[in-house]
C-alpha cells in the first residue's frame, strides 16, 4: 500500500509569513493528491485537488504543487485563521490514504 | 444544499458491533460516491471504505474482514457496520462525498464520536 509521509509534523509561523509543507508518496501517484485543512472540533475542509487545483472558495494564498511522489502546499501571507492541521491524501483510486498531518501554529 | 449527517451510538461495548448511518441530502447516492473516514482522539485521518455510486463497495484492507458498507438509495442513507470492536476503534467517524476520480472529498458530515468501552 502507498504510504503518504508529511513533513514537518508541526511548525510555528508569524502572520504574514510564507509557509511550505510537504507530502511524499511512497509510489508514483501522478497528480492524484488532495490537501485538507482541519481546525479543532471541525470536519476537514478540501483545499486543493488534483495536486494544484484550488477548490471553490479557497483563498488564492493557498497553492498546491508537485507531481509523482513529492508534493507541496504553500500558504502565502499566512493569516491567523490558517492555524490548523493540514493533511494530504492520495485520490483517484483506493486506498485513499491520508498523510499523518502537519500542525500549523501562528505565533 | 449538500449535507451529510452521521448518526450512531456514543458508546459501544468491547467486541460488539458498531452501526452508523450517514444520511445525505442535496445529491443522489447514484451519482456520487460516499466514503467513511475515522479519526481517533488527537490523531490523524484514516480512510475506511467507500460506497460507489454504482452500488459497489471498497474497503481499506486494514478493516476488510470486519467492515461492511451498504446503502438504501430510497432513503439517501449509507450504512457502516464494523464488528469485533476494540478500544482502539474509539474515534470520530465521518462520512464524506467524492465527486469524481480527480476530486477530493468535498463535503463532510460533522462526524459522530464513538467510544468503545470495556
Amino acid at each position: 500500500n502507498i504510504v503518504m509521509t508529511q513533513s514537518p509534523k508541526s511548525m510555528s509561523i508569524s502572520v504574514g509569513d510564507r509557509v511550505t509543507m510537504n507530502c511524499k508518496a511512497s509510489q508514483n501517484v501522478y497528480n492524484n493528491i488532495a490537501w485538507y485543512q482541519q481546525k479543532p472540533g471541525q470536519s476537514p475542509k478540501l483545499l486543493i485537488y488534483y495536486a494544484s487545483n484550488r477548490y471553490n472558495g479557497v483563498p488564492d494564498r493557498f497553492t498546491g504543487s508537485g507531481y509523482g511522489t513529492d508534493f507541496t502546499l504553500t500558504i502565502n501571507s499566512v493569516q491567523a485563521e490558517d492555524a490548523a492541521f493540514y493533511y494530504c491524501q492520495r485520490i483517484y483510486n483506493s486506498p485513499f490514504t491520508f498523510g499523518s498531518g502537519t500542525k500549523l501554529e501562528i505565533k | 444544499q449538500v449535507q451529510l449527517k452521521e448518526t450512531g451510538p456514543d458508546l459501544v461495548q468491547l467486541t460488539q458491533t458498531l452501526s452508523i448511518t450517514c444520511t445525505v441530502s442535496g445529491f443522489s447516492l447514484t451519482t456520487y460516491n460516499v466514503h467513511w473516514v475515522r479519526q481517533p482522539p488527537g490523531k490523524g485521518l484514516e480512510w475506511m471504505g467507500a460506497m460507489w455510486n454504482g452500488g459497489g463497495t471498497d474497503y481499506n484492507s486494514a478493516f476488510k474482514s470486519r467492515l461492511s458498507i451498504s446503502r438504501d438509495t430510497s432513503k439517501s442513507q449509507v450504512f457502516l457496520k464494523m464488528n469485533s470492536l476494540q478500544t482502539d476503534d474509539t474515534a470520530k467517524y465521518f462520512c464524506a462525498r467524492r465527486v469524481n476520480y480527480y476530486s477530493g472529498f468535498d463535503y463532510w458530515g460533522q462526524g459522530v464520536m464513538v467510544t468503545v468501552s470495556s
